[in-house]
């Protein structure tokens, strides 16, 4: 079956470093990618998304790289702060009216300060 | 602006009980989506609203399990005579609507504890 997981469950970094998150997605149908970070106690936040027609996006500190060729993606956080620290997910979407969105597992992000 | 919101934040019933959750999602927002996470694990996915008519119930796990949406806004996730096993924290998530699924903002979800 098509599968999306995450490469690594634990990533820990200095404070200042860039993290770099990745995952991996099996289905080649996929034409949307999100990413989103879920801090203790609360609900995933949106963090950024990405679309097939794309290879790079960038927003606040944030960069979604995506590899059609390798079914690959990554997150990378630059300066990372202590509120960084999370589990991080990331989901695909398949092309298809009724294509839902299915989730990673999730890496968890330390910040060592 | 607001989030979405849920309620209540945290349940505790006996097993065999009923229990009602409730989403208000972001206002504007078209589609609603109900996932449910497990301990240590990723979303799995519930049902989906798009208006009040929900497109996509595969989701759901039982028979006890059922959802409504009212007015376009708020949802109410229901289940009926409660399991251990269904022990998880619910998310309610939103979106614009147009494609589905692009773009959900959730909730702070629903810690449901069945003893």
């Amino acid at each position: 079956g098509e599968s999306v997981g995450l490469h690594l469950p634990t990533l820990s970094v200095q404070e200042g470093d860039n993290s770099i998150i990745n995952c991996a997605y099996s289905n080649s149908a996929s034409d949307y990618f999100i990413w989103y970070k879920q801090e203790s106690g609360k609900g995933p936040q949106f963090i950024i998304d990405i679309r097939s027609n794309m290879d790079k996006r960038q927003g606040q500190r944030v960069t979604v790289l995506l590899n059609k060729t390798v079914k690959h993606l990554s997150l990378q956080i630059a300066a990372t702060q202590p509120g960084d620290s999370a589990v991080y997910f990331c989901a695909e979407r398949a092309s298809g009216a009724n294509s839902k969105l299915t989730f990673g597992k999730g890496i968890t992000l330390s910040v060592r300060p | 602006g607001a989030g979405v919101s849920q309620s209540p934040s945290n349940k505790v019933t006996e097993k065999g009980k009923d229990v009602e959750l409730r989403c208000d999602p972001i206002s504007g927002h078209t589609a609603l989506y109900w996932y449910r996470q497990s301990l240590g694990q990723g979303l799995e996915f519930l049902i989906y609203f798009q208006g009040n008519s929900a497109p996509d119930k595969s989701g759901l796990p039982s028979d006890r399990f059922s959802a409504e949406r009212t007015g376009g806004s708020v949802s109410t996730l229901t289940i009926q005579r409660t399991q251990q096993e269904d022990s998880a924290v619910y998310l309610c998530a939103s979106s614009k609507g147009g494609t589905p699924f692009y773009e959900q903002y959730f909730g702070p979800g629903t810690r449901l504890t069945v003893t």
